[in-house]
């Protein structure tokens, strides 16, 4: 079965230190790899996306992800963290053939002043 | 700027009263979703449309329902609400093409929090 697995619940964090959020991915189909980001009562705002190509991903605000085709993982890192960062993480797989996108149960990142 | 919208943004409703939320877009995407999403939950996909083709997850209740009478608006109907449908209701929309162009980023709109009395 398909499936994301985000491997922490939350992560708290002191500003400016550098974060590392997991997620890790099965599929044996093609797959398309996504971090959202949702603040309070919002809906979800894409962080980045990896289609195909280079394996280090770059977004919006800082964040960057890395496709690991060998350990199906697809991790997301900000080198330095604000408090605004604080907000739920959610990484996303599609699958290739449908139109279902899968999502993990979320990260909660808090920041710390 | 285009967008995804979702009306209203909060809704209370009666136990058993239905209600209809609503969801429009700009960005003139063929593909439109509704999500449920509980406390601290990832988002649940009740179904989307594919133009005009209805897809229903098969876990979706009989209950939940959807219209799309044209690109542009999409509206989700909770015929008999119940206290466990209280939730945070996500609309996203996407453009699919052929093969060579699928891209499977949805753009969410704010969401419309129900709240079932």
């Amino acid at each position: 079965a398909q499936s994301v697995t985000q491997l922490d619940s939350q992560v708290p964090v002191f500003e400016e230190a550098p974060v590392e959020l997991r997620c890790n991915y099965s599929s044996s189909v093609s797959v398309y790899l996504f971090w959202y980001v949702q603040y309070p009562n919002q809906g979800l705002q894409l962080l980045l996306k990896y289609l195909s190509g280079s394996t280090l991903v770059k977004g919006i605000n800082g964040f960057e992800a890395e496709f690991n085709k060998s350990q199906t993982s697809f991790h997301l890192r900000k080198p330095s963290v604000h408090i605004s960062d604080t907000a739920e993480y959610f990484c996303a797989a599609y699958m290739s053939g449908g139109f279902k996108t899968i999502f993990g149960a979320g990260t909660r990142l808090f920041v710390k002043a | 700027d285009a967008m995804v919208i979702q009306n209203p943004r909060y809704q209370v409703t009666q136990f058993g009263k239905p209600v209809t939320l609503s969801c429009s877009q700009t960005l003139n995407h063929n593909v439109m979703y509704w999500y449920q999403q509980k406390s601290s939950q990832a988002p649940k996909l009740l179904f989307h449309y594919y133009d005009k083709d209805f897809n229903n997850e098969a876990d979706t209740p009989d209950n939940f329902q959807s219209r799309r009478p044209n690109t542009s608006f999409c509206f989700l109907d909770i015929r008999s609400p119940g206290l466990g449908d209280a939730a945070m209701y996500l609309c996203a929309t996407s453009i699919t093409g052929t093969a060579t162009t699928i891209q499977e980023t949805q753009y969410f709109g704010p969401g419309t929090r129900l709240l079932v009395l």
